[in-house]
């Protein structure tokens, strides 16, 4: 089983839809969670932090639940500029991120 | 503000070859990472610095993989001899401490013919 798992999509939405994505991991000692960023042939950019209660940027809106160990990412009023890949990531007990291999999102006009 | 540097951003050559990753981190980040991207695998880890010392090689594919730190500015991923099999993207990544998100470089196309 893979550490961090996600679906792998694509997932094809219109504009202005709005769009979740949900990461499961395998470590339940893991103490740190994000949601990162990366666009075709870029680097992975940190998109948001997830905190234990949840949070909030413009419109992502990022879950954690412990107990069932997942991580939700939830896109509101989609863009053409969100089309990308997400990589749901988490952080053990140590430096090491462990990345999921990404949900491609695809948002048309 | 300069971000992670890496250098060649694109590297062609025949298989055998020795190969070599350049990266400068972020001025005042503790952390460096190295990671290897392909299609098949995502992104994995393959080694991290704390302060210039190797912390984790568990993910250096084998023997023909190396690392270094000189100094807190500069680190470099040797491949010898390389094989068609290790071509992918290489980003270096880094980080002030260790909760601290990591900031990646543009990355290394590495193809090996």
């Amino acid at each position: 089983r893979k550490e961090v798992e996600q679906d792998p999509g694509p997932f094809n939405v219109p504009e202005g839809a709005t769009v979740a994505f949900n990461c499961t991991y395998s470590n339940s000692a893991s103490q740190s969670f994000f949601w990162y960023r990366q666009d075709c042939r870029k680097e992975p950019k940190l998109l948001m932090s997830v905190y234990s209660s949840g949070n909030e940027d413009g419109r992502f809106t990022a879950q954690l639940n412990r107990a069932s160990q997942y991580i939700s990412l939830l896109i509101r009023d989609s863009k053409l500029s969100d089309s990308a890949t997400y990589l749901c990531v988490v952080r053990g007990n140590t430096d090491k991120l462990i990345f999921g291999t990404g949900t491609r999102l695809q948002v048309f006009p | 503000d300069a971000g992670v540097i890496q250098s060649p951003r694109h590297e062609v050559t025949e298989m055998g070859q020795e190969v070599t990753l350049r990266c400068k981190p972020i001025s005042g980040h503790n952390s460096l990472f190295w990671y290897r991207q392909t299609m098949m695998r995502g992104l994995e880890l393959l080694i991290y610095f704390n302060n210039n010392v190797p912390i984790d090689d568990s993910g250096m594919p084998e023997d023909r993989f190396s690392a270094k730190m000189p100094n807190a500015s500069f680190s470099t991923l040797k491949i010898q001899p390389s094989e068609p099999r290790d071509s992918a993207v290489y980003f270096c990544a880094s980080s002030t401490t260790r909760n601290q998100p990591q900031h990646f470089g543009d990355g290394t196309r590495l193809s090996i013919l």
